[in-house]
């Protein structure tokens, strides 16, 4: 599967312990994006990266969040200190730069925080 | 604020029956609008936007500005288009294209 991939799909944690999730783009994208997905919403922007550089943040995205790109290849999520409020979706997605360029969605990771 | 609205969770026809799913816009300039899809377990993808003002899998969707909508449509329902279905947009007021904005989703039922 040459799609975006993400690791791992699903993650069960304790309220208070960190997390970090993997996604992998499709090679050629420069533009990496990260989406929250809560039960009956759409996804929701986090984080967006071009290459390397971390352009833009959500003010969802708390100080316990952090994400990063090195080397503008595959990037990571971490969150800290886990909330139940966390639970959710987490989606990636990667593009190539410019207008109307289709983003491509990995399959997701299922954050459950009990 | 830039924001998506899709008023319906569940639309529910019978094969063969047209469907219209709904999505109305607020945004200041001019947005690209998007339907994305989501099968039974794959993951979202891009239906169509509304700058390639193409048909695919006999869904169409028109931008009307004045309404700020972008409503997709299909005559004939099949089966296979049960799905979920969000609206989305983009552009430079909310943050620079390909950062979508989603709606809430519709789910679309097909039966038989």
């Amino acid at each position: 599967d040459t799609g975006v991939s993400q690791d791992p799909r699903h993650k069960i944690t304790k309220r208070g312990q960190n997390v970090t999730f993997r996604c992998d783009p499709i090679s050629e994208h420069n533009r990496l994006y990260w989406y929250r997905q809560t039960l009956g919403q759409g996804p929701e922007f986090l984080t967006y990266f071009q290459n390397e550089a971390q352009l833009e943040k959500s003010r969802l995205l708390s100080n316990r969040f952090s994400a990063e790109r090195p080397k503008g290849s595959f990037s990571t999520l971490e969150i800290q200190r886990t909330e139940q409020g966390d639970s959710a979706m987490y989606l990636c997605a990667s593009s190539f730069g410019g207008r109307n360029t289709e983003a491509f969605f990995g399959q997701g990771t299922r954050l459950t925080v009990v | 604020a830039q924001r998506v609205t899709q008023p319906e969770k569940l639309l529910s026809v019978f094969k063969g029956a047209p469907v219209e799913l709904k999505c109305n816009y607020s945004y200041s300039g001019s947005p690209e609008l998007f339907w994305y899809v989501q099968y039974s377990r794959q993951r979202l993808q891009l239906l169509l936007r509304h700058i390639s003002r193409e048909s695919i899998k006999g869904f169409t969707a028109d931008l009307n500005k004045g309404e700020t909508s972008f409503h997709l449509k299909k005559p004939f329902a099949q089966e296979e288009d049960s799905a979920m279905y969000y609206c989305a947009l983009s552009g430079a007021l909310s943050g620079g294209y390909n950062k979508l904005i989603f709606g809430a989703g519709t789910r679309l039922a097909v039966h038989p």
